[in-house]
């Protein structure tokens, strides 16, 4: 079965930093792209980043490029996202999500909630 | 303002058949496939439909999708009031180079 757990969410001031991982399993994890997937209150669903299985290739969203890192480690079946310069706009629940690259993600994990508020 | 545009409601008695429709553009829905979701608040975003009109195993052939051009839709029929939830389509996007989502559409069954 496809599990895919999301950690690191929390409460940060504008400006700072916050590191999230995603734990995957049941599938082979090197063959996959990853993908960042937010969801702000009261909105839809907004694709933030991906990363393909090798991490030859990587996208941002242009509303994070430049403060958000995306990356993966295979040997550990995980998957990160290191947010910076944080702002009131990145408060969202974020959800790790894989797929095939070039197209939409087919599983999702739970989520996690990142709010940015001083 | 989403780059591919959805109807922001939807809605149907049970039993009835109702159409979510999606449009975009020949950088996304005209040159890439399209997935389909279901989301309900606080759950991950389920997979409903795949590559156009593909149902992964589980979801129930009630729910059926299409694509024409740079339109795409997905068709619930027999509705049921546990189909009540957020729908969002997605694709890739060539010049964006990412993927495209749908504001979505809050269907509701009355």
């Amino acid at each position: 079965e496809v599990q895919l757990v999301e950690s690191g969410g929390g409460l940060v001031k504008p400006g700072g930093s916050l590191r999230l991982s995603c734990a995957a399993s049941g599938f082979t994890f090197s063959s996959y792209s990853m993908n960042w997937v937010r969801q702000a209150p009261g909105t839809g669903l907004e694709w933030v980043s991906s990363i393909s299985g090798t991490s030859s290739y990587i996208y941002y969203a242009d509303s994070v490029k430049g403060r958000f890192t995306i990356s993966r480690d295979n040997a550990k079946r995980s998957l990160y996202l290191q947010m910076s310069s944080l702002r009131a706009e990145d408060t969202a629940v974020y959800y790790c999500a894989r797929s095939v690259m070039y197209q939409p993600s087919d599983y999702w994990g739970q989520g996690t909630l990142v709010t940015v508020s001083s | 303002q989403s780059v591919v545009t959805q109807p922001p409601s939807a809605s149907g008695t049970p039993g009835q058949r109702v159409t979510i429709s999606c449009s975009g553009s020949s950088s996304n829905i005209g040159s890439n496939t399209v997935n389909w979701y279901q989301h309900l608040p606080g759950t991950a975003p389920k997979l409903l439909i795949y590559s156009n009109n593909q149902r992964p195993s589980g979801v129930p052939d009630r729910f059926s999708g299409s694509k024409s051009g740079t339109s795409a839709s997905l068709a619930i029929s027999g509705l049921q009031s546990e189909d009540e939830a957020d729908y969002y389509c997605a694709a890739w996007d060539d010049s964006l180079k990412g993927v495209v989502f749908g504001g979505g559409t809050k269907l509701t069954v009355l």
